[in-house]
């Protein structure tokens, strides 16, 4: 057990709809990470943030966006969600904002019908 | 842009060694690191090592750097029918965020 949570850790929805995916990162732990996990793209990493602000971004679509809050959870909102959307969302935690070792939560698999 | 590669699968009896092989691009790579997947979970971090070391032993695990030649490899030694899983290289850019990962290893272990 990393000591990352993530919830829910199934979610199936329809096409068009939007969804949003949660992250407590491990305590003491300021950065949040998140990745997606699909067969055809592999891992990728889509955004970071440190302490509440976004520290940077990887490739993620404009329809996707996230936040982290004061008590340093985060979410990941995905909206007008398409077939290709349906992977594995990974958060992970780091203590710093440069994240030399970060801790993966066990992901939610998100289904797009 | 960097890019890490991974053979797609090795096969290894139960008690052999593994070798997991792994090359990288991005010679400013700062940090470098292998993840265990197993069915239907997530990420466990097992090692990683600095990019000015030339190796690191913890346990059954041993990660090579070849700095040189940009390659990383991970031993596991007695390996076990439990390290069944699919295992990840990645590195860490050098603005110190974002893990770029390889497509993945996987490992099956036969009795």
């Amino acid at each position: 057990d990393s000591g990352v949570t993530q919830t829910p850790k199934h979610l199936i929805t329809a096409t068009g709809q939007r969804v949003t995916l949660r992250c407590s990162p491990r305590s003491g732990d300021l950065s949040v990470y998140w990745y997606q996990q699909s067969l055809d793209q592999g891992l990728q990493f889509l955004i970071q943030y440190y302490n509440g602000e976004e520290r940077a971004k990887g490739n993620i679509l404009e329809r996707f966006s996230a936040q982290q809050f004061p008590d340093l959870h985060s979410e990941l909102n995905l909206s007008s969600l398409e077939l290709g959307d349906s992977a594995l969302y990974f958060c992970a935690s780091a203590t710093s904002g440069t994240g030399e070792t970060q801790y993966f939560g066990p992901g939610t698999r998100l289904l797009v019908l | 842009g960097e890019d890490v590669e991974q053979s797609l699968f090795l096969s290894v009896r139960e008690g052999d060694s593994s070798v997991i092989n792994c090359t990288y691009t991005d010679s400013s790579s700062t940090y470098l690191y292998w993840y265990k997947q197993e069915p239907g979970a997530g990420l466990q971090l097992l090692t990683y090592i600095f990019s000015n070391m030339d190796m690191k032993q913890d346990q059954r695990l041993t990660v090579l750097l070849n700095k040189k030649d940009k390659h990383l490899s991970l031993r596991i030694a007695d390996t076990q029918t439990g390290d069944s899983a699919i295992y990840f290289c990645a590195e860490m850019s050098n603005a110190g965020n974002m893990l770029t990962f390889g497509g993945g290893t996987r490992l099956m272990v036969k009795p």
